[in-house]
């Protein structure tokens, strides 16, 4: 992903609509992706991950798409909650490589 | 409960002062990091370790300096070499470097005075 500066992307949603949160990620042999979610003042937290054998993954109202032809990644989060308000994280690891490249995050408000 | 234990969670600092902050794991995980966050922005790697005795610099280690003594600990100090410290400072574990989620701690938050 590309860094924004100080001004982060941000979604603006009601609650209990769909989210989707996108990112471009930088590497053509990034084979594992990973979606943080980081509220305020704490550390980013797991969500869900993916292989790059898939194209899709669904967890627990979460769903991540990954298109690799365009190096494209999706977040969707459903039935959005006021506890979803978070700046979210896209990560890629690359095979050998010895770190992950984070993006610049999108910031989440839930509207109640 | 396992997890990664940060600390101090809020620290200041007089200008040319070196400070030194905390990173316990009890996961069990070879691979530590840390990693620095600027306000609206993403993560920036400044160290990581593979293992025991082991640690490579990041994309951004000038001005910081680590040690890898215990597989549990890996503190990072911020030397006065360090331009502009003042930032959120993130530690984080996985079983293996570069494979898997990465477990992050809550952070310590360093203000230069």
């Amino acid at each position: 992903g590309e860094s924004v500066g100080l001004h982060l992307p941000t979604l603006s949603v009601q609650e209990g609509d769909n989210s989707i949160i996108n990112c471009a990620y930088s590497n053509s042999a990034s084979d594992y992706f990973i979606w943080y979610k980081q509220e305020s003042g704490k550390g980013p937290q797991f969500i869900i991950d993916i292989r790059s054998n898939m194209d899709k993954r669904q967890g627990q109202r979460v769903t991540v798409l990954l298109n690799k032809t365009v190096k494209h990644l999706s977040l969707q989060i459903a039935a959005t909650q006021p506890g979803d308000s978070a700046v979210y994280f896209c990560a890629e690891n690359n095979p050998g490589g010895f770190k992950t490249i984070f993006g610049a995050g999108t910031r989440l408000f839930v509207k109640a | 409960d396992g997890g990664i234990t940060q600390s101090p969670k809020y620290l200041f600092r007089k200008e040319g002062q070196n400070v030194t902050l905390s990173c316990e794991q009890n996961l069990n995980h070879d691979a530590m990091y840390w990693y620095r966050q600027d306000p609206g922005q993403g993560l920036r790697l400044i160290y990581y370790s593979q293992i025991v005795n082991d640690f490579q610099k990041g994309d951004i280690a000038e001005g910081y300096s680590v040690s890898r003594e215990k597989k549990e600990s890996f503190p990072l100090t911020v030397t006065s070499a360090q331009k502009n410290p003042t930032a959120f400072y993130l530690c984080a574990s996985s079983i293996e470097v570069g494979t898997g989620e990465l477990f992050f701690g809550e952070g310590s938050r360093l203000t230069v005075l």
